[in-house]
Formats: C-alpha cells, structure tokens, sequence
C-alpha cells in the first residue's frame, strides 16, 4: 500500500467508448502525474499537476483528457481511444519542492481497447 | 528528451551474486533516481542521489553517479530471489519543474 490509488486496475473498452481512470492519494500531497507505460518502452509523462494547476502537457493527443478537482485526486477522461493506447497507466503523487523529490505510484490501470 | 537509458536491458544471475544495473542521461540534472518495479504493479522509489553526490548507500544498494558522463549505476550486492524486478533510473530536467523521466529499465532475474 503505497497511499495512492487507482481504479479500476483493469479496464476494457471499444474505440468509441468514453471511460474514465481515477487516482487518488492519502499522502498530503500536492503534485500529481499520469504516466504511460507500453511494452518496450520508456515510461511516458503525459501530465503534471501542481497544486491542482496543470504545469506540463507532454504533447498528449486530445482524446486522452485529465482532470484535478483537488490536490487529492486526479482523473484520466479517455474517448475514442486507438488500439495502441493500450497500455499501463500509472498514477503518481510528491510533495512539490524546486527540482523532483520521490514520487509515489499507484499499482496502475491495464488498459486495452479493441 | 531526458529520458534515461538503462543499459543491460536484462539481466540474469544466482542467487548471491552481486548486480549492476548502468544509466545514461542527456542533459544536466539536480537529482538521479532509481525505482523498482515488480511485473504489472506499481514503481517502488528506492533511492535518490543528487547532483553534488557521487555515491550513496541504501542497505545493499549503492548507487553512484558520475555528472561529467552523465552516468549513474546500480548496485545490488548478496542479491536474493525477491530482488527479481524491473529497475529503472529517473532523472528531472534542471528547469525547476518537478518532471521525472524514465527509461525502459532492466530487467533483472534472481535465480534462486
């Protein structure tokens, strides 16, 4: 138990269905990521959020949307998703300071679209 | 990109042995960091190392860091079969932003 959390772990869905990934940590933290983490590949920073302000969108294409109500939880809206974004999608959280202190992650979602 | 490279991708011993897991970065950076990844969970943080250090020491880990090859490595020592894992070294990108990139890791087997 890590104090962050993701749901649903697994999650199926069709290329025109819109879903969504939930994270949410118990850490008092104040930043929040979404990673992408595909076979063979380096993990993909696709967002930052700082203080519920997003600070970085690293060129993520439009269908993937996310959300920060709070500094406690982050959402990842999906629609009309490809196959090849299939893939491991990893929630983190930090206390924010002047360079990068240690992340904490959720166990992640498995995501795969048909 | 930042984006680190481990170098072997994998790598398999006996139980005992010691492990050495090697990254390179591109640009200059004020901290490097490993993580542990068991298959299909979360990243596990295990050790950060700043820019000012050369080596630091985690019970059997020890880590070093060279800035002039923009290089760092990995130590395991006496590893067990639990150490089987993925591991991965994360750098920032010195703009103050708080931005971590990984690489693809190394996939290290403990054989018991």
């Amino acid at each position: 138990e890590t104090g962050v959390t993701q749901t649903p772990r697994h999650l199926v869905m069709g290329m025109t269905n819109k879903k969504s990934l939930k994270c949410e940590q118990h850490l008092g933290h104040n930043a929040m990521y979404w990673y992408k983490q595909s076979a063979k590949k380096p993990l993909e920073l696709m967002f930052v959020y700082n203080f519920k302000e997003q600070t970085e969108n690293n060129s993520v294409p439009s269908r993937f949307s996310p959300e920060c109500p709070n500094s406690s939880h982050l959402f990842l809206h999906l629609h009309t998703l490809q196959p090849e974004d299939s893939a491991l999608y990893l929630c983190a959280s930090s206390q924010f300071k002047l360079g990068t202190g240690e992340l904490f992650f959720g166990e992640g979602s498995r995501l795969t679209v048909l | 990109s930042q984006q680190g490279e481990e170098d072997p991708q994998a790598l398999s011993i006996q139980e005992g042995e010691n492990a050495t897991m090697n990254c390179s970065y591109k640009t200059s950076i004020n901290n490097l960091q490993w993580y542990r990844q068991n298959s299909g969970r979360g990243l596990v943080h295990l050790i950060l190392i700043r820019s000012n250090e050369r080596e630091k020491h985690s019970g059997r880990l020890r880590v070093t860091l060279d800035t002039s090859k923009k290089s760092s490595s990995l130590l395991i020592t006496a590893s067990r079969a639990a150490d089987t894992a993925s591991y991965f070294c994360a750098t920032d990108d010195q703009t103050g932003a708080n931005n971590l990139f990984f690489g693809t890791g190394t996939r290290l087997t403990v054989i018991p």
